[in-house]
This record gives C-alpha cells, sequence and structure tokens, in this order.
C-alpha cells in the first residue's frame, strides 16, 4: 500500500536553531517528491522537486534529501526564522501518477 | 505574471445544494489539479487536468467532477452537498503533466463550509 508517513508530528524550536523533518514512503514505482510549506490559511507553497537521482537538493536555507534505496527524505531547515512557522508537507508520486500526501508537520519558530 | 486565483475565497451552502468552485491557472500552464484540504485527512488528491482532459483522479465518489476549458481555466462541481464536504478546495497549476515532475503553483484555496 502506497503510503507517506512524516515526523515529528509537531517540532517548536527556538529561532536561529536548526531543524530536520522527516518523510518517509512506501510509494512505488517511485517518480519524484517534492516538499510543500504551508501557511495557516494559505496554499501550498513549493520548496524542491526531487527526482531518482537526486540526493540533495537546497532551496535558500531549506536542504532536501533523498535516499531511494531506504525510500526516506528529510527536510533541513538552517538559522530558523519566524517566518518558517508553518506546517511543512510531503508528497511522494508514483509513476503511475498515484500522489501521496503526507499529513505534515506543524513547525512553531520562537522568539 | 498573475498567481493562481481562485474564487470564490469562501462559501456557505447548505447541505444536498451543488456548488461550482473556479480556477484560473498562471498563464500558460496547461495542468489543473484540484485538491481537498481537511485537519483530520490532510491534503487529498482529486483530479488533474491537462489540455481540457482529466489525466488522473483520486479516490472521491462520483458527486465531485470538474472540467477545463480551452483557455485552461477550470471548475470543480460538488452536487448533492454532505457536512463532511466542508474543506478547504485548493487548485494548482503547472506547465506541464504533474507526473513528469513540474513545478506546481497553488491557489489561495476556496473555503467551502457545508451547514
Amino acid at each position: 500500500k502506497n503510503q507517506v508517513e512524516q515526523s515529528p508530528q509537531s517540532l517548536i524550536i527556538l529561532e536561529g536553531k536548526n531543524c530536520t523533518l522527516q518523510c518517509n514512503y512506501t510509494v512505488s514505482p517511485f517518480s519524484n517528491l517534492r516538499w510543500y510549506k504551508q501557511d495557516t490559511g494559505r496554499g501550498p507553497v513549493s520548496l524542491t522537486i526531487m527526482t531518482f537521482s537526486e540526493n540533495t537538493k537546497s532551496n535558500g536555507r531549506y536542504t532536501a534529501t533523498l535516499d531511494a534505496d531506504t525510500k526516506q527524505s528529510s527536510l533541513h531547515i538552517t538559522a530558523s526564522q519566524l517566518s518558517d512557522s508553518a506546517s511543512y508537507i510531503c508528497v511522494v508520486s508514483a509513476r503511475n501518477n498515484d500522489m501521496r500526501f503526507g499529513a505534515g508537520t506543524r513547525l512553531t519558530v520562537k522568539p | 505574471k498573475a498567481g493562481v486565483t481562485q474564487t470564490p475565497r469562501y462559501l456557505i451552502k447548505t447541505r444536498g445544494q451543488q456548488v461550482t468552485l473556479s480556477c484560473s491557472p498562471i498563464s500558460g500552464h496547461r495542468s489543473v489539479s484540484w485538491y481537498q484540504q481537511t485537519p483530520g485527512q490532510g491534503l487529498q488528491f482529486l483530479f488533474e487536468y491537462f489540455s481540457e482532459t482529466q489525466r488522473n483522479k483520486g479516490n472521491f465518489p462520483g458527486r465531485f467532477s470538474g472540467r477545463q476549458f480551452s483557455n485552461s481555466r477550470s471548475e470543480m462541481n460538488v452536487s448533492t452537498l454532505e457536512l463532511g464536504d466542508s474543506a478547504l478546495y485548493l487548485c494548482a497549476s503547472s506547465e506541464g503533466h504533474t507526473g513528469f515532475s513540474y513545478e506546481q503553483y497553488f491557489g489561495p484555496g476556496t473555503r467551502l463550509t457545508v451547514t
């Protein structure tokens, strides 16, 4: 069964600290993995898209990693800012276009 | 370029009624996808249209339908509304079919409340 699991469910960190969010999936055959940031009351915003051959991809202070062998991805946020407070959603697509969504990690950055 | 726009932003309907939501993609984008987001179920994929053809469909009942026009604008219709249809409905556009790793851009969503 194709599934995407994210951890932790929620996370509270202090401004300026780093954090790492996890995404484990069983989607097969794998096509791509996306990380989205969603502010409360707004639509998601794409952070990265990773295909099978990509191990690491950065977007400013956001760095995503992908291990296609273990079916794990992580999103690392460096030097967090208050504006990073949001939900982060992992989405994995299979080659048959089946798209699976993680439940998201709710990140709160406190001053 | 203007972003993805969705209308209306908020909607209150009564159980049993039907509703039509509209989405205008970014200029030049040919793919439009629809999603339902609820606190309990999270984000769920409804369907994707590409060049006026439904390319992919999620696991939703037939009460949920959609279409895409020649200018790539898309509408989503929900008939015989149920209380459980209360959700944020999100539309996303991309240049090509999402199966090919095209970037997706989301609209602000339509908040539907069914009473």
